[in-house]
């Protein structure tokens, strides 16, 4: 089934140790999203790629950055990650060219950060 | 920011059914009504989206009043498996999902 694939489902960090979270899908969407969900909050986003134009959000801090290599895979890097990175971060696509569609979301990545 | 207005949270008896309403008294004229879903740990899951006319699909319906100020999403008979935490979401053609704290639905046996 096409769908949206995030790796690792559980990611540990240390303090200030850079780390990346993959996404990838299959539906050939050419939208793809990184969200981030801290506990009992609603997801926030981070940014995003329109194939390989990317946009990022204003207040998304510089720790955070974003590559798209290719259509299928999205990754996203923090390069210093601090004990209030730990959230859930949420890989997210769609195709915005064929009219109005619903996103399809990936399960997540749950990062703890110690 | 987020546009809409929706309760905190709701209940509602199993095999009843759950209208969840949301307030968006801004909506613009190229603005759609988005609903997701979102199941403890899990990604959001799109229900249902409209412009301006009342749709069902199998999960849901919505219904947008003829002012497109408020919007309700109907559950026609709520099973355990639908609490979960029910986002209204205003968006364009092409403009991202911005989430607002949405209603946690507690369907009860």
């Amino acid at each position: 089934d096409a769908m949206v694939i995030q790796n690792p489902r559980y990611q540990v960090t240390q303090f200030g140790k850079p780390v990346t979270l993959s996404c990838s899908q299959t539906l050939n969407h050419n939208v793809m999203y990184w969200y981030q969900q801290k506990s009992s909050q609603a997801p926030k986003l981070l940014f995003h790629y329109y194939d390989k134009d990317f946009n990022n959000e204003a207040d998304t801090p510089d720790n955070f950055q974003s590559r798209r290599p290719n259509t299928s895979f999205c990754f996203l890097d923090i390069r210093s990650p601090g004990l209030g990175d730990a959230a859930m971060y949420l890989c997210a696509t769609t195709k915005w060219d064929i009219g109005v569609a619903g996103y399809t979301f990936g399960s997540g990545t749950r990062l703890t950060v110690v | 920011d987020a546009k809409t207005t929706q309760p905190t949270s709701m209940d509602c008896a199993e095999g009843r059914a759950a209208n969840l309403p949301c307030n968006h008294s801004t909506i613009s004229g190229n603005e759609y009504v988005y609903w997701y879903r979102q199941i403890h740990s899990q990604g959001p899951q799109y229900i249902i989206h409209g412009l301006k006319n009342n749709e069902t699909n199998e999960m849901a319906s919505l219904i947008i009043t003829e002012d497109r100020k408020s919007s309700t999403l109907i559950l026609p008979h709520a099973t355990l498996r639908d609490t979960a935490v029910y986002y209204c979401i205003l968006a364009t053609r092409n403009t991202p999902l911005v989430f607002g704290k949405g209603t946690r639905l507690s369907v009860i046996a």
